[in-house]
């Protein structure tokens, strides 16, 4: 069965460095979103990406993050100065011909700023 | 704004117990409502959703009735089973024009199934 897949599971970085989290949505999908949890708190939406731009945003996503799909298959978030308050898990999600489509969720990349 | 309201958790249940996990929702106009589960290492999954009023979403026993005039979708489950040990997430997509499909949580709720 054809699935979401995210790396990497983990990622240590220290304050102020720029990371890349990355997900390789099902291949047929459209729809491409990412989500964070901070521990012990809701999921949260990021963004959503349809068409090659953003199509919504939320409160978080201020200019520090950016989402790129560079090629037909991978769908990155990039945090450029990373915070502590961004330590959390962060969770690509894809669904297929509409934003009313089931949405399917990759395992996860906890990162963890020190 | 929009938002999901569950019961706190861990609930513990042993095997063969009735489940009921409370979902409540603040919402403009008529979201979908969904249930999604994780299990330990692994990503969330959909368990079930509903479209409209008084749908009723079902899936691996458990069940979930869209309930517009208490904002409300209730999961459901007869027997329990020590597998169902996760953590169970409410969750919504709202509706209208504009809407992109993004999914508002609840802060989900721990199942944990003693056998």
């Amino acid at each position: 069965e054809p699935e979401v897949t995210q790396t990497p599971s983990h990622q240590v970085t220290q304050m102020g460095q720029e990371v890349i989290l990355r997900c390789v949505p099902i291949s047929n999908h459209l729809y491409f979103y990412w989500y964070r949890q901070i521990l012990g708190q809701k999921v949260e939406f990021l963004v959503s990406f349809y068409n090659n731009e953003i199509s919504e945003k939320s409160e978080i996503f201020d200019d520090q993050f950016s989402v790129e799909r560079p090629d037909g298959s991978n769908f990155t978030l990039k945090i450029r100065s990373t915070k502590l308050e961004d330590s959390a898990m962060y969770f690509c999600a894809s669904s297929a011909d509409s934003a009313q489509e089931t949405q399917y969720f990759g395992p996860g990349t906890r990162l963890l700023v020190l | 704004g929009d938002s999901v309201t569950q019961m706190e958790g861990p609930v513990t249940l042993s095997e063969e117990a009735f489940l009921t996990i409370n979902c409540t929702y603040t919402a403009t106009g008529y979201p979908s409502l969904f249930w999604y589960v994780q299990y330990p290492g692994e990503g969330l999954q959909l368990l079930l959703k509903a479209t409209k009023a008084d749908d009723k979403g079902s899936n691996k026993g458990f069940e979930a009735t869209y309930r517009k005039e208490t904002t409300s979708f209730h999961l459901e489950k007869g027997s329990v089973q020590v597998s169902d040990s996760a953590v169970y997430f409410c969750a919504l997509s709202p509706h209208g024009s504009g809407n992109t499909g993004k999914l508002i949580f609840g802060q989900g709720t721990t199942l944990q199934v003693k056998p």
